[in-house]
């Protein structure tokens, strides 16, 4: 497998513009996670979907931010209006679910990410 | 709310030393606690899982604890290599089981 695929690795807009980041999980894994990375916050968790259907969106900062997951093999993380301070690095991260069902799961595994920089 | 602390921030050593990378987290109900490496401009490489119950994982030259009810974890490294330079981040899963909160990382740089 390939592996977790973001795309544009690298993505400079100017301020107001919209912006699309797009995630491929890895075939077979039914969660899929968007993270943001700064130096001044770390990482954080932005949202999760598990079978497609978002779970925990309370890390997604304001209303400009939206994310999809139209199917299994593909998702986006949506900036309208982008804002200076949005410049990050977002990660794509998936994981299957445990067979056991005991409410614990397998590693995440992460994509190479995408540095965002809004002017 | 969860909060994890990554001592120490960052640790220069020479090739061949071991090293311990120290983790701590204010809640201790975790379902999982996961480290992972971070090298410049790339993803994270998850390195050793430990679920709650358990109390370390090995893999290779890594050994990972977990001391839940101290809210604590170590990260061992044996004998280390220039090939070991990154950041390493340890993350702890609360509430639900998939959502992570992570460290802020300890940047290890290993000389010749």
């Amino acid at each position: 497998d390939a592996g977790v695929i973001q795309s544009p690795r690298h993505e400079v807009t100017e301020m107001g513009q919209e912006v699309t980041l797009r995630c491929k999980p890895i075939s077979g894994h039914d969660y899929l996670f968007w993270y943001r990375q700064t130096m001044m916050r770390g990482l954080e968790l932005l949202i999760y979907f598990n079978n497609n259907v978002p779970i925990d969106d309370s890390g997604m900062p304001e209303d400009r931010f939206s994310a999809k997951m139209p199917n299994a093999s593909f998702s986006t993380l949506k900036i309208q209006p982008s804002e200076p301070r949005d410049s990050a690095v977002y990660f794509c991260a998936s994981s299957p679910t445990n067979p056991t069902g005991q409410g614990l799961y397998y590693e995440q595994y992460f994509g190479p990410g995408t540095r965002l920089t809004v002017t | 709310k969860q909060e994890v602390t990554q001592i120490p921030a960052a640790l220069s050593v020479p090739e061949g030393e071991n090293l311990v990378l120290n983790c701590s987290f204010t809640d201790s109900a975790i379902y999982n606690l996961q480290w992972f490496r971070q090298d410049p401009g790339k993803g994270l490489t998850s390195l050793l899982l430990i679920q709650s119950s358990q109390r370390e994982q090995t893999s290779g030259r890594l050994n990972a604890s977990l001391d839940k009810s101290s809210g604590r974890s170590t990260l061992y490294i044996a004998a280390s290599q220039p090939g070991d330079s990154a950041t390493y981040l340890c993350a702890v899963s609360t509430g639900t089981a998939s959502k992570l909160t992570f460290g802020t990382g300890t940047r290890l740089q290993v000389t010749l």
